[in-house]
């Protein structure tokens, strides 16, 4: 079955400071992978998505099949950043398309 | 356009007692997908819905669930026979099409509390 797996739930750094959120997951096939944002009081929305290779808010993600990971990077965190990010999985094919396999969230602080 | 719409935002229940959670998905969405999220973790998929007919419902639990997308009207998660471990964060999705590789927009979800 297909997994999702964000190792660290909470991260620190102070502004200015590069990020990097982890994201690795289990599947055979050729995955579609997204990055969730939830800021505070807000509801969940769509940071980016593998497929379509752009830099939203300054973060950046590379699917790397080899070592089946999507990690979430940013050169500078901002303190706008601190938020909960989570990392999704959707495998093409069959009845289950569209549906979102979630990691646990990681919880990301950028500290002035 | 509103976004999702979910209501309740908070529904607290005793045990035995049933839960309605509502969704109105975005304007044109006919798709609409619940997660649940127990505390201290990620959401869960639990059903993918069209307007009128259940495509997936392999994340719901086998007795006291149920799911419907009427074609008039919001879609609607149905809890019978609330039991505590029911209490979690209920979150509707919708989006225009069932292509994985769509942004699915959600809901602010319920918060559901069983006393």
């Amino acid at each position: 079955a297909q997994r999702v797996t964000q190792p660290e739930k909470l991260l620190s750094v102070f502004k200015g400071a590069p990020v990097e959120l982890k994201c690795n997951y289990s599947y055979s096939g050729s995955p579609e992978l997204f990055w969730y944002v939830q800021y505070s009081r807000q509801r969940l929305q769509l940071l980016l998505r593998h497929i379509s290779r752009e830099s939203i808010k300054g973060f950046t993600a590379d699917l790397n099949k080899g070592e089946t990971s999507f990690h979430l990077k940013k050169p500078f965190a901002q303190e706008e950043d601190s938020a909960m990010y989570y990392c999704a999985l959707n495998f093409p094919g069959g009845t289950s398309y569209g549906k979102l396999t979630f990691g646990q969230g990681t919880i990301l602080t950028v500290h002035p | 356009n509103a976004g999702v719409m979910q209501n309740p935002r908070h529904l607290v229940r005793r045990r035995g007692q049933e839960a309605r959670l509502r969704c109105s998905p975005m304007k044109g969405h006919s798709h609409v997908y619940w997660y649940r999220q127990l505390p201290e973790e990620g959401l869960k998929f639990m059903v993918y819905l069209q307007k009128e007919n259940i495509i997936d419902e392999s994340g719901m639990p086998k007795e006291r669930f149920s799911a419907e997308f009427p074609k008039e009207g919001p879609s609607i998660l149905r809890i019978q026979q609330v039991v505590r471990g029911d209490s979690a964060a209920y979150f509707c999705a919708s989006s225009p099409t069932g292509l994985g590789s769509n942004e699915q927009f959600f809901g602010p979800g319920t918060r559901l509390t069983v006393l």
